[in-house]
């Protein structure tokens, strides 16, 4: 059973288009990281959120953690061709005795020029 | 570069070989983690080590793999016997204990004919 439900599993938009992907859970997380993942490469952390309905906010990318710590979102606007990649979630859970993460399946996202 | 070093890169090993991965972490991060990622998945947690001692391991970490961290530097990820169905994507990170970020590495790409 897979703890973190990602969806979409696949998307591709067209350059200069908005997208929202999303990270589920029936789980209570004390962080949820997000990262993005190139073929043949290892994973990039690109935030992390903590606090429940915490918003954060990395140039383009707007990452939004749900108010009860199991769900999360990430959104693009104006999507670049450079968007383009694996975006995994991954939560941990520390405060229930479990300090690994445990990742989602990831939305690959492919952004045509 | 001071991120997340693995070697080697990519490994191409005949079935029922051994093998024999090594992850440097970021020097100052005391804890250590392996992780195991097939094609179209996201990343599936083996083993991570607090300093030297190996806290936790999952079950997919049968008989055939050891992991160790020596004096809680480096660590190394054995595979005796290789099977196909090891071939994968084996990747290290690590973090700051009590951090919710993990930083990984580039991964090592394991193909067993």
């Amino acid at each position: 059973t897979q703890l973190l439900e990602q969806s979409p599993q696949f998307l591709s938009i067209q350059e200069g288009e908005n997208l929202t992907v999303y990270c589920n859970s029936s789980s209570v997380f004390s962080s949820l990281q997000w990262y993005r993942q190139e073929p043949g490469e290892g994973p990039v952390l690109l935030v992390t959120v903590v606090t429940g309905g915490e918003v954060k906010k990395l140039k383009r990318l707007t990452f939004q953690f749900g108010d009860a710590r199991k769900d999360s979102s990430l959104h693009i606007t104006a999507a670049q061709p450079g968007d383009t990649g694996l975006y995994l979630c991954a939560g941990a859970r520390p405060n229930f005795g479990n300090e690994k993460l445990t990742f989602g399946t990831g939305t690959r996202l492919t952004i045509i020029p | 570069d001071t991120g997340v070093s693995q070697n080697p890169r990519h490994k191409i090993t005949k079935r029922g070989q051994n093998v024999t991965f090594r992850c440097d972490p970021i020097s100052e991060h005391n804890r250590l983690y392996w992780y195991r990622q097939t094609l179209g998945q996201g990343p599936e947690f083996l083993t991570y080590f607090q300093n030297e001692a190996q806290l936790e391991k999952s079950r997919l970490l049968s008989d055939r793999f050891s992991a160790e961290r020596p004096k809680g530097s480096f660590s190394t990820l054995e595979i005796q016997r290789t099977e196909q169905g090891d071939s994968a994507m084996y990747l290290c990170a690590s973090s700051l204990a009590r951090a919710a970020e993990a930083f990984f590495g580039q991964g090592t790409r394991l193909t067993v004919v």
